[in-house]
């Protein structure tokens, strides 16, 4: 199975700032990659799929980028909407794994 | 509008069984593949099974081979998880999800269906 790995577990960050998380595959994934939010309470919503594809309705503010092992979603400017728990998921062989998460907090 | 609604979630002893249902509609269900996933309280998010689009492939993650059955009925729209010899560590959040197939994205949730398994 291939594990993903997600860095930071948790970060605390203020509306404004720019927010990175990363992500890596155990292997290489091209870029079968997925990200999705989660909010406390309720179901995951899917950001960006294929390492760097804004969902429709999204806010550019998020983006994702990378290939094989490594990516990263960037959020440029923190919004108060944005503090929820953000997982990456590969979906280039089966199981489709998720990561750990990254929580997002003030 | 694509909605996905699960319902079957409960309190069950260990060695119990339970049936999760999911009605689908807003999409042609036929097109896509579906799944379950689950999420343990205060945990991440884990894929449980898979269905393809005909019903001829399912896939499950270890941990569940040979205690639960993923299924679908495309004529009424509906997916389905048989969940037998429950066990504790089966206590989570179980989702419904559209999507499943490898190179693909599971674009839309349900709600969720609350499973405690406990004595």
């Amino acid at each position: 199975d291939i594990q993903m790995t997600q860095s930071p577990s948790s970060l605390s960050a203020s509306v404004g700032d720019r927010v990175t998380i990363t992500c890596r595959a155990s292997q290489g994934i091209s870029s079968y990659l997925n990200w999705y939010q989660q909010k406390q309470g309720k179901a995951p919503k899917l950001l960006i799929s294929a390492a760097s594809s804004l969902q429709s309705g999204v806010p550019s503010r998020f983006s994702g980028s990378g290939s094989g092992t490594d990516f990263t979603l960037t959020i440029s400017s923190l919004q108060p909407d944005d503090f929820a728990t953000y997982y990456c998921q590969q979906s280039y062989s089966s199981p489709l794994t998720f990561g750990g998460g990254t929580k997002v907090e003030i | 509008e694509v909605q996905l609604v699960e319902s079957g979630g409960g309190l069950v002893q260990p060695g119990g069984s339970l049936r999760l249902s999911c009605a689908a509609s807003g999409f042609t269900f036929t097109h896509y593949w579906m799944s379950w996933v689950r999420q343990a309280p205060g945990k991440g998010l884990e894929w449980v099974a898979s269905i393809k689009e005909d019903g001829s492939e399912t896939y499950y993650v270890d941990s569940v081979k040979g205690r639960f059955t993923i299924s679908r009925d495309n004529g009424r729209n509906s997916l389905s998880l048989q969940m037998n010899s429950l066990r504790d560590e089966d206590t989570a959040m179980y989702f419904c999800a559209r999507g499943g197939a490898t190179g693909g994205r599971y674009a839309y949730w349900g709600q969720g269906t609350l499973v405690t398994v406990s004595s």
